[in-house]
């Protein structure tokens, strides 16, 4: 199995807190990003990294920032929690650009009260 | 911008059918198609990774084609058993070179005994 770990694994927060998941990898890939997933909506990507200290948004980044000061790790941060941003969050690594496959985390369940 | 569909959103088969699953996508400019699987509370499973220059991948009871100019791939998956039962998701990189993976919604796949 690929090396890619997410802490937390489940987390209850309250609305108006700030919150910060991490992605770690061990496969020294250059591409990591973050999604969300909900019942109805698949998967969305939220923002992607391209290098340290290199990222870009997706399509569902308002209300989250992140952060790759290293290769291997990646960080989720939700400025201000809300109920709509209670989901399921998946981080996944690749090097597309080479034709390997993307890895997937098993996932950081949110809840947010 | 990328849009990419899966159909049927459902399936239900008997055990030992073969069975096809289909996923579309709007922009044939790709460099890699992916195929997972997800089981019920846990993460993505990498099955088949296509890279844009081939037609088709095979792993064991699997067989991934790709058509880039109708947009069009399909997993096929051969005798089919309980165990198959899961979610199948495509993905297709954003287009371009922007390496982002960009998911349909999926196909929930429930082989009867």
């Amino acid at each position: 199995d690929a090396g890619i770990t997410q802490s937390p694994r489940h987390k209850v927060t309250e609305t108006g807190t700030p919150v910060t998941l991490r992605c770690h990898q061990t496969e020294n890939h250059r591409y990591m990003y973050w999604y969300r997933q909900d019942p109805g909506h698949g998967l969305r990507l939220i923002h992607y990294s391209y290098g340290v200290k290199d990222t870009d948004k997706g399509e569902v980044s308002d209300g989250y920032s992140v952060s790759r000061s290293k290769t291997e790790d990646f960080l989720l941060t939700l400025e201000s929690a809300t109920s709509s941003q209670t989901s399921v969050y998946f981080c996944a690594i690749s090097e597309l650009s080479l034709g390997t496959e993307a890895f997937f985390g098993q996932g950081t369940r949110l809840t947010v009260v | 911008k990328q849009e990419v569909t899966q159909i049927p959103a459902a399936l239900s088969v008997p055990e030992g059918e073969n069975l096809v699953l289909n996923c579309s996508f709007t922009d044939s400019a790709i460099y890699n198609l992916q195929w997972f699987r997800q089981d019920p509370g846990k993460g993505l499973t990498s099955l088949l990774l296509i890279q844009s220059s081939q037609r088709e991948q095979t792993s064991g009871r699997l067989n991934a084609s790709l058509d880039k100019s109708s947009g069009r791939s399909t997993l096929y998956i051969a005798a089919s058993q309980p165990g198959d039962s899961a979610t199948y998701l495509c993905a297709v990189d954003g287009g371009g070179a922007t390496n982002k993976l960009i998911f349909g919604t999926g196909t929930l796949l429930a082989v009867q005994p």
